[in-house]
């Protein structure tokens, strides 16, 4: 079974400002990678994944995320957040045979003027 | 195209008090997930449904039941709410393939008293 750990539960920035959030999984087999993005009292929206391929992905909205198989980490990166960029950020991880997904405890990134 | 939907989006009840939660998609999915959100904890899986007719247990399927009578319809029950099930409920779907991502509903807020 997977399961993730996201290091960091708050993350204040300044607009403008880059912004990582790390998250790391353990697994033993090749994997799926997923981030979600949660606006208050929303459902949660998938902002990228990772299936195979180039370890680099990209959002829309200038997210990217960067898979490490070495260090079993797929860190979320943007180069300069926005006030709208404030929300809670999920990690989740699935395997090939997986029905479900596993969820990080989430990361909640303020972002002020 | 709604997606997922939930229903209600709130509700109070009394310890004891028994209610069920509708989640419905229309995207043909043949998975579908329930998940509960508490402060910290990030998203815990409660029941899934690999297929019409099919549920299965997740991590926290005390004190829950679910049936799946439809394909597009996933129900959960509490037959007698406790005030430990005071959360945010997350209706979720996707594909049946593996690497497919969560498509989640609005949630239902529930508070036990």
């Amino acid at each position: 079974a997977q399961s993730v750990t996201q290091l960091d539960s708050q993350v204040p920035v300044f607009e403008e400002a880059p912004v990582e959030l790390r998250c790391n999984y353990s697994s033993s087999v090749s994997v799926y990678l997923f981030w979600y993005v949660q606006y208050p009292n929303q459902g949660l929206q998938l902002l990228l994944k990772y299936l195979s391929g180039s370890t680099l992905v990209e959002s829309i909205n200038g997210f990217e995320a960067e898979f490490n198989k070495s260090q079993t980490s797929f860190h979320l990166r943007k180069p300069s957040v926005h006030i709208s960029d404030t929300a809670e950020y999920f990690c989740a991880v699935s395997g090939p045979n997986d029905y479900k997904l596993s969820f990080g405890a989430g990361t909640t990134v303020t972002v002020r003027a | 195209n709604a997606g997922v939907t939930q229903t209600p989006k709130f509700r109070v009840l009394k310890t004891g008090q028994s209610m069920t939660l509708l989640c419905a998609q229309d995207m043909n999915h043949e998975y579908m997930y329930w998940y509960r959100q508490d402060p910290g904890m990030g998203l815990r899986l409660i029941h899934y449904s690999v297929g019409e007719g099919t549920t299965a247990k997740g991590e926290v399927p005390d004190g829950y039941n679910v049936s799946r009578l439809k394909k597009q319809n996933f129900l959960l029950g509490l037959e007698s709410a406790a005030p430990s099930q005071t959360s945010v409920y997350f209706c979720a779907s996707r594909t049946a393939s593996y690497n497919s991502p969560l498509h989640f509903g609005n949630g239902t807020r529930l508070t036990v008293t």
